[in-house]
Parts: structure tokens; sequence; C-alpha cells
């Protein structure tokens, strides 16, 4: 079945650094890729998508390309604030009556530090 | 913010107890779904709702029941509380429920049984 595979955490960052986290997947049809991000004590809430592939998402700084021939969707923001520390999910969403249903990675705890 | 709430938020029970937790939202949206969320395992999809009265069951469905009696709220039981069932809950909606489609979420219900 689907699967999404991201990198463990928690990645610990000092201010100003740059981020890359790892997400890869498996599907068995053409799927919608997303970014999830829950700050301490909320619920989930989108960072970005990408519907097809070469799509490129990108929200606050952050950004992620669609890239089929590799089946990843790694996360990027070229330099960190204290704010962005939250736990980031990587998802898809696959077609063919999936009915939108989400299946998640592990999810990517980010702390950064001042 | 999606106008999507969740009660209770916090809840304690027994072993064996009845529980039902609830989900309102003020979209009018069609699709609402009902994830666990458990450390090391990210969100998973309990079950999810098409429309009034139409539900169905999702990755970790045994031991939960679900309604949906009006377009604004799903209710999700545990007939017979276990601790395995001790996790955050989230209810999320979408429009259309398909594929591109961006879920919205709930803040959560932390549930505890002891």
């Amino acid at each position: 079945g689907d699967s999404v595979t991201q990198m463990e955490g928690p990645v610990t960052l000092s201010e100003e650094a740059f981020l890359t986290i790892n997400c890869t997947y498996t599907a068995t049809g053409y799927p919608s890729l997303f970014w999830y991000v829950q700050y301490p004590g909320e619920g989930l809430q989108l960072l970005l998508k990408a519907t097809k592939a070469d799509d490129k998402g990108s929200n606050k700084g952050f950004e992620a390309t669609y890239r089929k021939e590799t089946t990843s969707f790694h996360l990027e923001k070229g330099s960190v604030q204290v704010s962005d520390s939250a736990v980031y999910f990587c998802a898809l969403s696959d077609g063919a009556g999936s009915q939108g249903n989400l299946i998640f990675g592990k999810g990517t705890k980010l702390s950064v530090k001042p | 913010d999606a106008g999507i709430t969740q009660s209770p938020r916090h809840k304690v029970t027994e072993t064996g107890t009845p529980v039902t937790l609830r989900c309102h939202q003020t979209e009018n949206h069609r699709y609402m779904y009902w994830y666990r969320q458990d450390p090391g395992h990210g969100l998973r999809l309990i079950h999810y709702s098409y429309g009034v009265k139409d539900t169905d069951k999702g990755e970790v469905s045994d031991g939960y029941s679900v309604s949906r009696s009006k377009t604004e709220d799903f209710l999700l039981t545990l007939e017979s509380a276990t601790s395995s069932q001790t996790s955050v809950y989230f209810c999320a909606i979408s429009d259309r429920g398909d594929e591109f489609e961006t879920q919205y979420f709930g803040p959560g219900t932390r549930l505890l049984v002891l």
C-alpha cells in the first residue's frame, strides 16, 4: 500500500540555519503531496502542497518540489527562525477513489535555538 | 481559520467505559475525518464520512464507531475504552474529498484511558 517515509527527528538547528527535512513516498497512482505543520498544543495546518510532478509548493519561506523520478518531496527553508519550531508531517493523498484520505509520515520535530 | 471545534479537549476515563468525542464544523464541508496521533506513528485514519449517514472505515477502525446525523457534526465513539486507545484525536474536514484538496484540522482531543 501507499506509504510515506520522512527523516527521524528531532532536528535541532540554530537560528538562520538551512533546513532540509527529507520525505519519500510509495504510491500506486499519482498522488498529491503535502507538508503539514503542527505547532505546540495545536492541530495540524497546511504548510504547502504540490499536486503533480515537478510542481513546487512554497509558503512562509518553505519550499518543496514534487520529484516523481526520485519519489521525493523534501522540505527546505533557507533561514529558519525560532518561530519555526514545530512538528512537520509529510503526507500524500492518492487518487482512484481515495476520498481524499491522507497518509502521513511519522513526523519530524524541529527545534530552533536562538 | 476553518471553523472546526472538538469537544471535549481533554478527557480522562477508565478502561471499559464508553466515550464519545464530538467534532463540529461551521464550513458546511461534505467530508469529515477522524485521525489518531501517536508517537512514532504520525496520524492514522480511523473513520471518515462523505455525507450525512455515509461513513467508512480507515486504517485503524477496530474498537471505534462513528455517526453523522447532521452535516456539521461527526461523532467518534469508543464503545469500551482500552488503554491502547490513549491518544490525541484529531478531526479534519474537506469540501470535495479529492486528492488535490487541503484538509483542515481541529485542535484535537487528548484522551487518557486508565
